[in-house]
């Protein structure tokens, strides 16, 4: 089978620098990929590591440890506007098909 | 591409009632999958197709639930008969082919109240 383990809550002030980390394990990993889901929309991609490593795009910055089944997600100069929850995925390898599945999600709350 | 698109967006129904969720997956995308959240589950992944084909549905429920999918461009979720604890949002999302940077896209999801 497959789990993710993140924290389920996260609280930081603006301008400040959140790490949001997620454990893995599965039989058939085929990357770590993070969503973002603000309250009543749905999740939206933020990004995806194949590779050990840190993946950056603009604020937000994405490692992996393949060896460690660890990742996390670091977000820099929050903003009111990143409150939201936080999720990883994998996509988990199988005979047929690749599933995609999510952790419970780190609701992140940002205050001034 | 208009993206993922669902319907309804909302249903409120009685217990015992069938139910139907509608998707359709963005043009040219390999994968679709039917999620359920809820507070205290999170994002559960229900089934998923691969070109077309259900590949996984380990992660349905019960009998009452089915998912088909007769073409690329259309499927659906079927609750029969619903029950109040299937109150949740449920959500279709699509995707291609797994590989670097591919990401699945969500539809905005169908929000089931049973009553």
């Amino acid at each position: 089978g497959q789990s993710l383990e993140q924290p389920s809550e996260v609280t930081a002030v603006e301008g400040a620098i959140v790490q949001i980390n997620c454990t893995y394990q599965t039989s058939g990993f085929y990357g770590l990929s993070w969503y973002q889901q603000h309250d009543g929309g749905a999740p939206t991609f933020l990004s995806y590591n194949a590779l050990d490593g840190l993946e950056e795009t603009g604020r937000f910055s994405s490692f992996l440890s393949r060896s460690d089944s660890y990742g996390y997600l670091l977000l820099q100069e929050l903003q009111m506007k990143d409150s939201a929850s936080y999720f990883c995925a994998v996509r988990d390898h199988r005979q047929a098909g690749t599933a995609l599945i999510f952790g419970k999600g780190t609701t992140l709350s940002v205050s001034s | 591409d208009a993206g993922v698109i669902q319907s309804p967006r909302h249903e409120v129904t009685e217990m015992g009632q069938e139910v139907t969720l509608r998707c359709k997956p963005i043009s040219g995308h390999d994968y679709l999958f039917w999620y359920r959240q809820t507070m205290m589950r999170g994002l559960e992944l229900l089934i998923y197709f691969n070109n077309n084909v259900p590949i996984d549905d380990s992660g349905m429920p019960e009998d009452r639930f089915s998912a088909k999918m007769p073409n690329a461009s259309f499927s659906t979720l079927k609750i029969q008969p619903s029950e109040p604890r299937d109150s949740a949002v449920y959500f279709c999302a699509s995707s291609l082919a797994p590989g670097p940077g591919t990401e699945a896209f969500f539809g905005q999801g169908t929000r089931l109240t049973v009553v």
